[in-house]
């Protein structure tokens, strides 16, 4: 059972436009929320992150806003820049453990 | 350099045996882990551990066996119980079992031939 959903597989976007990837969870235990970064044939890298008691992180290009009634999160990427295709991955912490996301494969078009 | 190190990058394993994945870590981090990517899903926990010589199955334990004798050392044996090897394995740390940013290594790609 995936507690963790990120519906939409791919976004394409061009360069200098906004991404917006979302991520929606069902447990309501989970107290810190994450975003990885991926390139093929590599580990994730941390992104950014988000306590369940904020709505809203900004870390220069990138913010998260958290919607916790909706059980919701997104990550803006403004401006949007050809380094940043990549696979994108959302996850939530229960005590210990994070669970992840399928993951979002963005593509920036020139 | 600080960081994570799995080897091999790629690995081949013939159906029935068993084989080691290495992961060494030299960033004093106490938490280790091991997850498994799939296309089309997520990361899945194999197992962790949270200090020397302890360590506790993830969501999919089954078929996978590991030891934590050092605390640099996390190394993860896929054995010929596991009925579906093939798989990107990594490997991550983090300070603590806080776990609020898992250092990730760049993954052993085993493929069951």
């Amino acid at each position: 059972d995936q507690q963790v959903k990120q519906n939409s597989p791919s976004l394409s976007v061009q360069e200098g436009r906004i991404s917006i990837l979302n991520c929606d969870y069902t447990n309501s235990m989970f107290d810190y929320f994450l975003w990885y970064k991926k390139y093929p044939a590599e580990g994730p890298t941390f992104l950014i992150s988000i306590s369940s008691i904020k709505d809203k992180n900004e870390d220069g290009r990138f913010t998260v806003f958290l919607n916790k009634s909706a059980k919701h999160l997104s990550l803006h990427i403004v401006p949007s820049q050809p380094g940043d295709s990549a696979v994108y991955f959302c996850a939530a912490r229960n005590d210990y453990k994070l669970s992840f996301g399928a993951g979002t494969t963005v593509t920036v078009r020139a | 350099d600080g960081g994570i190190t799995q080897s091999p990058k790629y690995l081949f394993r013939k159906e029935g045996q068993n084989v080691t994945l290495s992961c060494e870590q030299n960033l004093n981090h106490d938490a280790m882990y091991w997850y498994r990517q799939d296309p089309g899903q997520g990361l899945r926990l194999i197992y962790y551990s949270q200090i020397v010589n302890d360590f506790q199955k993830g969501d999919i334990a089954e078929g996978y066996s590991v030891s934590r004798e050092k605390k640099e050392s996390f190394p993860l044996t896929v054995t010929s119980a596991q009925k579906n090897p093939t798989a990107f394995y990594l490997c991550a740390s983090s300070v603590d079992r806080g776990n609020t940013e898992a250092f990730f290594g760049q993954g052993t790609r085993l493929t069951v031939v």
